[in-house]
């Protein structure tokens, strides 16, 4: 059964930082990976998907890699600002469903 | 292209009662999500439709019941709710199948009193 864990739950830093978020997972068998970012009680926004065949994506100021021989994801945040504070959760595409992680609340500090 | 719409916004009932959500997927899209989020917790997968037919299903008990429409939008009933069906439930729609993206609507936020 694939398991997915995000660690840090929360993570505060200052503005302008550059930070890195982990997700790890159980098994490898995975069609692709997405990262979303959740506002307090709203939807979930799409910020990168990584196919199984590729190592990393890159969106402005974010980027992906994946690397399914470790189970493991990174998200990087580069000069964090404020307006990136949320919860941000991996979920993995395996058969016909996401398979999601709980998620790490990050919190930019002005 | 219109994006993935859900309908109610909010939506309050009482335990016991029924409850039908709606979702329109994307313009081209005939895949069709359900996610429950309970308060502080990453979506639990509920149950997909593909071209009108469940392709997959979570671990959710059968008072968690879908339809999907030729139009490809779809529904997701609840019947006897209880308390801690209360949740936001998010829809995803997809193009043939879950290997692709998903993209998201913005929820439906049920409290169950």
């Amino acid at each position: 059964k694939q398991e997915v864990t995000q660690i840090p739950a929360a993570l505060s830093v200052p503005e302008g930082e550059n930070l890195v978020l982990n997700c790890s997972f159980t098994d490898s068998a995975i069609y692709n990976l997405q990262w979303f970012r959740q506002d307090p009680g709203k939807g979930l926004t799409s910020l990168l998907l990584i196919q199984s065949s590729q190592r990393e994506q890159t969106s402005g100021r974010l980027n992906a890699s994946l690397d399914k021989s470790s189970g493991r994801s990174t998200l990087y945040i580069a000069a964090s600002q404020p307006g990136d504070s949320a919860t941000y959760l991996c979920a993995l595409g395996s058969n016909y469903q996401l398979i999601w992680g709980a998620g790490t609340k990050l919190i930019i500090k002005p | 292209e219109t994006g993935v719409t859900q309908s109610p916004t909010h939506l309050i009932k009482t335990r016991g009662q029924q409850v039908t959500l709606r979702c329109s997927s994307q313009s081209g899209h005939n895949t069709v999500s359900w996610y429950q989020q309970a308060l502080g917790q990453g979506p639990q997968f509920i149950f997909q439709y593909y071209r009108e037919e469940e392709n997959g299903r979570g671990n959710f008990p059968p008072r968690f019941s879908g339809l999907q429409f030729p139009n490809y939008s779809s529904e997701l009933n609840v019947n006897a709710l209880e308390l801690d069906d209360s949740a936001l439930y998010l829809c995803a729609s997809s193009d043939d199948g879950a290997d692709y993206e998903q993209y998201f609507g913005p929820g439906t936020r049920l409290t169950v009193t």
